[in-house]
Formats: structure tokens, sequence, C-alpha cells
């Protein structure tokens, strides 16, 4: 199956620093990947679809100048949460689309937690 | 808008039964696929099954079926001879025919498989 990594798989800040989160799709080239939230016992949140060479889609209510989205190549796209606070520790995961029997499926990486103090 | 209901917060089997996941979903798309993620507490999102809407035979991937009823909106998701290594967080969650394969998640469900 197709692989995603994520770096760093744990982080802890200061409040008011910024943090960049990294995708790689490891053995497939990925034109588009995502972005999601992950609260503790609650579902994933989409937070903004990442299309390589060009500007990241937004879902409604994330704040794009909060969460800057780099889609740079085809196998790596960067999450920066930028002056970051302690509302935005969280789980944060990120997919790419792959092929699975002919299918697109989406492929998690193994996610980032964040913890702002 | 799409829309994917898991109604069991949490399950309990015990090693070696069958289990069933309930996933019901609703949509006004004519084509669209619903699939099924494991999240162990490592947090990985793991691709377990994809069932697509004109797909006529149910999906079926090792231990893993999907009971797919189109009438009822409904995506079962059945793990036969549950293992302790199938404890963990089950998310059903579908596309749409929108280009980018977009899913939707349901809240999840929680099983635990005792010895």
């Amino acid at each position: 199956g197709a692989v995603v990594s994520q770096h760093p798989s744990w982080v802890i800040c200061k409040s008011g620093t910024s943090v960049k989160i990294e995708c790689r799709s490891l053995d497939f080239q990925a034109t588009t990947m995502f972005w999601y939230r992950q609260f503790p016992k609650q579902s994933l949140m989409l937070m903004a679809t990442s299309n390589e060479g060009s500007k990241a889609t937004y879902e409604q209510g994330v704040e794009k100048d909060k969460f800057l989205i780099n889609h740079a190549s085809l196998t790596l796209s960067t999450l920066t949460v930028t002056s970051a606070h302690p509302e935005d520790s969280s789980f944060y995961i990120c997919s790419a689309i792959g092929l699975a029997a002919g299918v697109d499926t989406q492929y998690f990486g193994p996610g980032t937690r964040l913890t702002v103090l | 808008a799409q829309k994917i209901t898991q109604t069991q917060p949490g399950m309990f089997v015990q090693e070696k039964e069958a289990v069933t996941l309930d996933c019901t979903y609703d949509t006004s798309d004519p084509s669209y696929g619903l699939f099924w993620y494991k999240q162990p507490s490592s947090g990985e999102m793991i691709f377990l099954i994809y069932q697509g809407s004109y797909d006529q035979q149910n999906a079926t991937e090792g231990r893993y079926s999907l009971n797919f009823q189109k009438a009822r909106k409904s995506a079962n998701l059945v793990i036969s001879a549950s293992q302790l290594g199938d404890s963990a967080m089950y998310f059903c969650a579908m596309t749409g025919s929108s280009g980018y394969s977009t899913l939707t998640f349901g809240k999840g469900t929680m099983l635990l498989v005792s010895p």
C-alpha cells in the first residue's frame, strides 16, 4: 500500500512560536494532499486541501493566515502553525491520494501531536 | 451535503467472535464511495476497505467485509474472528462525485476485543 510519513511525530512549543509539520508521500506522487485536525475522542476535521503548485483550499472557519500550507512538490506538503497558542494543541494528520484497486483512496500519515504551552 | 452516522460509541467483543460496526449515510450524489478506516491508539489512520455505490458485490478484504445495503443507505463493517489487535477506533467515511475525493467522516466507534 501507499506510505505517507509525517514529521515530527510530536512537538512541544511555547506560545507565540511557529511550528512546521511535514507530510510526505514516500512511494507515490500526490498532486492532492489533505490536512486534518483531531481533538481527543473526536472524529477528524478537514482543515484544508493542498494542491501541488497552487494555493490550498481551506474549509470554512479555518484561518488561512494561522495555518499556512505549502505543497511545493508532488511528494511534500507542509503545514505551518503560526504564532501557536494553547488552543492550537491538537493531533494533526495529513493524507495523500493514492490508488487502491483502481480507486482514489486517502492514505494517512501517522499524525503529529502538537502541544503548545 | 453528505453525512455519515455511526450510532455505536463503543462495542465489546470477545476474541475469535465476529462483530458488526454500524454505519449509515446520507447523500444526494448519484455516485459515491464508502470507506472504513481503523485508528489504533498510536493515531495512524489505516485504510481497511472500500465499497463503490455501483458495485454489485459487497467488498471483502481478508477478515473485513462490508455489508452494503444501498436502499437502506447502510454500509456496516463486519470483522470476523476478532483479534486483540483489532481493538481500536473505527471510522466510516464517504466521498461524493467531487473530483478530489474529499472524505466525510462519522464520529467513530471504539471497539474493544477481550481475551
